[in-house]
């Protein structure tokens, strides 16, 4: 049973564009979401957090937000540049828990020059 | 700078000849964890030390066993491996205190698991 979900095992982007990654959800007990990102021969790195008492969490070309009644969330990337081709992963977490992230599948994302 | 490293980067095995996989950090962060990700799949979490206490996810197979020497090591020991062991293994480490966004996981790049 996956609780996590990137139903999109791939996007490819132009530069410049906007890219949007999403993510799916069904454990209600989730209430902290988190993005992380991965380069080639290169662990996992974090990106960008949400806590489920907001909506909307930016940090510079990066915006995450958050559908608590869909159990969605979804990452922007506005512009989107050729360094940001990486695999995105989605992961979950209670805020009451220090550990235990369950990461969805990830999400390929290209951007051509 | 402060980091995680996994030794080796990649491991070949053989079928049923155990295998010892390791993590070092230099972040001082008193939880480490040990995840499984099988091609085009989601990082799955095995285990995980909380300060010396050994926290097992119910559904790790008895094949994988891990030690935690000091706060800086952390060694994922293989059994016996088959062949759908093979996958990438990637070590975390963390802070459980303060608020959550200091809970943030820090990964290694992982060792690569062949098992022949």
């Amino acid at each position: 049973d996956q609780q996590v979900k990137q139903n999109s095992p791939s996007l490819s982007v132009q530069e410049g564009r906007i890219s949007i990654l999403n993510c799916d959800y069904t454990n209600s007990m989730f209430d902290y979401f988190l993005w992380y990102k991965k380069y080639p021969a290169e662990g996992p790195t974090f990106l960008i957090s949400i806590s489920s008492i907001k909506d909307k969490n930016e940090d510079g070309r990066f915006t995450v937000f958050l559908n608590k009644s869909a159990k969605h969330l979804s990452l922007h990337i506005v512009p989107s540049q050729p360094g940001d081709s990486a695999v995105y992963f989605c992961a979950a977490k209670r805020s009451t828990s220090y550990g235990k992230l369950t990461f969805g599948q990830g999400t390929i994302l290209t951007v051509h020059p | 700078d402060a980091m995680v490293i996994q030794n080796p980067r990649y491991q070949v095995t053989q079928f049923g000849k155990p295998v010892t996989l390791s993590c070092s950090q230099t972040l001082n962060h008193n939880v480490m964890y040990w995840y499984q990700q099988k091609s085009s799949q989601a990082p799955k979490l095995l285990f995980h030390y909380y300060d010396k206490d050994f926290n097992n996810e119910a559904d790790t197979p008895d094949n994988f066993q891990s030690r935690r020497p000091n706060t800086s090591f952390c060694f994922l020991d293989i059994r016996s491996p088959g062949l759908g062991d093979a996958a990438m293994y990637l070590c975390a480490t963390s802070s459980s205190g303060g608020t959550v966004v200091k809970n943030i996981q820090y990964f290694g790049a992982g060792t690569r698991l062949s098992v022949l």
